[in-house]
This record gives C-alpha cells, structure tokens and sequence, in this order.
C-alpha cells in the first residue's frame, strides 16, 4: 500500500517557469490538501479538496492552482514560479467520518526558485 | 476566525524528564484534534488523535494527550522523554467541513 505519493521529490525551477507538483494517494480518501512549510511557520494550507470536482482555498492560494479530476490524484500547479515560493510542499488525503479521520501525508517536495 | 496557537517554539528538556507541549485553539465547535510529529528532513506522522469520548487519550511512541473543552486545550504530554523524541510537534485542529490547519509547531531538543 503505497499512501500518499508526491513527485518530484526536489526541484530547482527559475523565475518565471511554471510546474506541477503531483500527488497521488490509493487510500479511496474523500479528502486532499496541500502545504506548504517553511522554516518556523509551521505548515500552511494552500488548498484542499473534499472530493472530485470540489476544491478550497486554503490560507495562502496566490500563485497556485489546483484541480480534482479523479479521487486519487490532486495535483499543484505553480504559475509564474517567484522566490517567495521557495518552500517544503506536502500533500495529505484523509478519509470520512469518526473511525479514521486523520490526514496521511506523503514525504513531501522541496522546491527552490532561483 | 478559527485559529491554533502552541505558545512554546522551542522547549529543551533533558533526557528522562517529562515533557509537555501546549496548544490552544479557538473554533466555533470542538474540531478533531491531533498532534504530530516530524523529524528533521522527514515527513509527518501522526501520534494520536481526539473527537470525542475520554478525553486522555494515549498515542503511539508513549505519548498522551488532554483535551480540556473549558480551556480550548488539547496539551501533549509525555512522562520520560527519550533522546529520540527530539522532532518538531504541531498540533493539529481540523474542523466539521475537513479543512486541517496547523501550529506553528514547537521544537523539542532533549539533552543527555
């Protein structure tokens, strides 16, 4: 059982460029979220989706989209890539009601802008 | 406006001795709560949770916690910390419409 997977685990991106952050999670989880931590912030949710076709914002969504397609997958775009979103990403999926209601986080993926 | 607060941003604590990490939180309604943990270069993993019933609940790792509904407290308490618990603790609030938020997290060092 493979969770909640992120990739590319690193990525150097240049001002201006555009990527997207996968994730993928085979836990049938209703539930999916993104953050973004920097040191001493803690982590800061960016979006978050309660199902396919459903997305949040969350604290921070300026300069990022997101989209729902599928149950599984819940990728990040970043447009315009800026230093201000040099940071450690992490995506998480949780699951419905009282019997297991915590969010799993895959390993995350550092991004630095340059 | 919901919010999370962990007072502490760094505690040291010598190995041995008891450790307690604070949270507060303010939601309209009592969130789900959680604590996790996070070692340095690692992902998060997750050492107990709260929604509802007794309110000590144990985790994994030999970790507790107190939920306190009158003071919008969720504390994190172990009673003989280990060299290996030196991690980064976030508390971790998630209200009824599933949207997760997190402290600001307090590092713990433990000494010899």
């Amino acid at each position: 059982n493979a969770g909640v997977t992120q990739t590319p685990k690193f990525r150097i991106l240049k001002i201006g460029q555009s990527m997207t952050l996968q994730c993928t999670q085979d836990m049938n989880h209703n539930y999916m979220y993104w953050y973004r931590q920097d040191p001493g912030m803690g982590l800061k949710l960016i979006y978050y989706s309660v199902g396919a076709g459903i997305t949040d914002k969350g604290e921070v969504p300026n300069g990022y989209n997101v989209s729902r397609s599928t149950t599984e997958d819940f990728p990040l775009r970043l447009e315009l890539a800026a230093p201000s979103q040099t940071s450690v990403y992490f995506c998480a999926s949780g699951g419905v009601g009282t019997l297991a209601p915590e969010a799993f986080f895959g390993q995350g993926t550092r991004l630095t802008v340059v | 406006a919901q919010s999370v607060t962990q007072p502490d941003i760094h505690i040291t604590v010598s190995e041995g001795a008891s450790l307690e990490l604070r949270c507060n939180y303010s939601y309209g309604a009592t969130p789900y709560l959680f604590w996790y943990v996070q070692s340095p270069g690692q992902g998060l993993q997750l050492l107990l949770k709260y929604f509802s019933g007794d309110t000590l609940v144990q985790g994994i790792k030999g970790f507790e916690a107190e939920f306190k509904r009158s003071q919008s407290s969720f504390n994190l308490r172990k009673p003989s910390v280990h060299w290996s618990d030196a991690a980064e603790y976030f508390c971790a609030p998630r209200s009824n419409d599933y949207k997760l938020s997190f402290g600001a997290g307090t590092t713990v060092t433990v000494r010899a």
